[in-house]
């Protein structure tokens, strides 16, 4: 049971846009920035966004975060094939002295 | 360009021991926190040991704590993970990760992952 809470699947066809939600708690998403990492098949985890919402240099503008008391989500607009990955967000956690992740959500293209 | 390259992995059985490594280049090492991160088969990231720039903080997950020791070798850019009574749940893919500053905390973040390396723990 993963203390971040995201849902295990979503999807979307090309160009659509998807949201992925994080759900937290005051000792982690409530009190500490959100992190966004992509995950392609086979591979290791790339980040995506940082501090609730910025993008490292590289990652296109299509991906967006952002970030309510407890809650977090990313947005994906002009959803593209390629984008079909698994999708971690991850936060400091004061409680435990730990950084925690989401369980993860699968992202399919249609 | 930064590189992380873990080595170390392998079959092993319960209770025994593995030491893990992580090369890195491309930025200065010394500067920087490291992290263990781990993924089981099929399953989602579990932040494992985090190690400030000097070595004077450290922390670890619970699942993990008094059975694993992390390290790091400045002068040989170099980041360890001594693991030891090993058990089947620690079977996973193993991440080192490059902190974005000097403490493993939530004055950083997790920037640069290497390609992992597995560990499969079984009889």
């Amino acid at each position: 049971q993963s203390v971040l809470t995201q849902p295990p699947s979503a999807s979307g066809t090309p160009g659509q846009r998807v949201t992925i939600s994080c759900s937290g708690s005051s000792s982690n998403i409530g009190s500490n920035y959100v992190y966004w990492y992509q995950q392609l098949p086979g591979t290791a985890p790339k980040l995506l966004i940082y501090r609730n919402n910025q993008r490292p240099s590289g990652v296109p503008d299509r991906f967006s975060g952002s970030k309510s008391g407890t809650s977090a989500s990313l947005a994906i607009s002009g959803l593209r094939s390629e984008d079909e990955a698994d999708y971690y967000c991850a936060a400091w956690d004061d409680s435990l002295s730990n950084w925690v992740f989401g369980g993860g959500t699968k992202l399919t293209v249609l | 360009e930064v590189q992380l390259v873990e080595s170390g992995g392998g079959l092993v059985q319960p209770g025994r021991s593995l030491r893990l490594s992580c090369a890195a280049s491309g930025f200065t090492f010394d500067d920087y926190a490291m992290h263990w991160v781990r993924q089981a088969p099929g399953k989602g990231l579990e932040w494992v040991s985090g190690i400030s720039w000097n070595s004077g903080s450290i922390g670890y997950a619970d699942s993990v704590k008094g059975r694993f020791t992390i390290s790091r070798d400045n002068a040989k850019n170099s980041l360890y993970l001594q693991m030891n009574s090993l058990r089947a749940e620690d079977t996973a893919l193993y991440y080192c990760a490059k902190g974005s500053r000097g403490y493993y905390d939530s004055s950083g973040y997790l920037d640069y992952w290497g390609q992992g390396t597995l560990v499969t723990v079984s009889s």
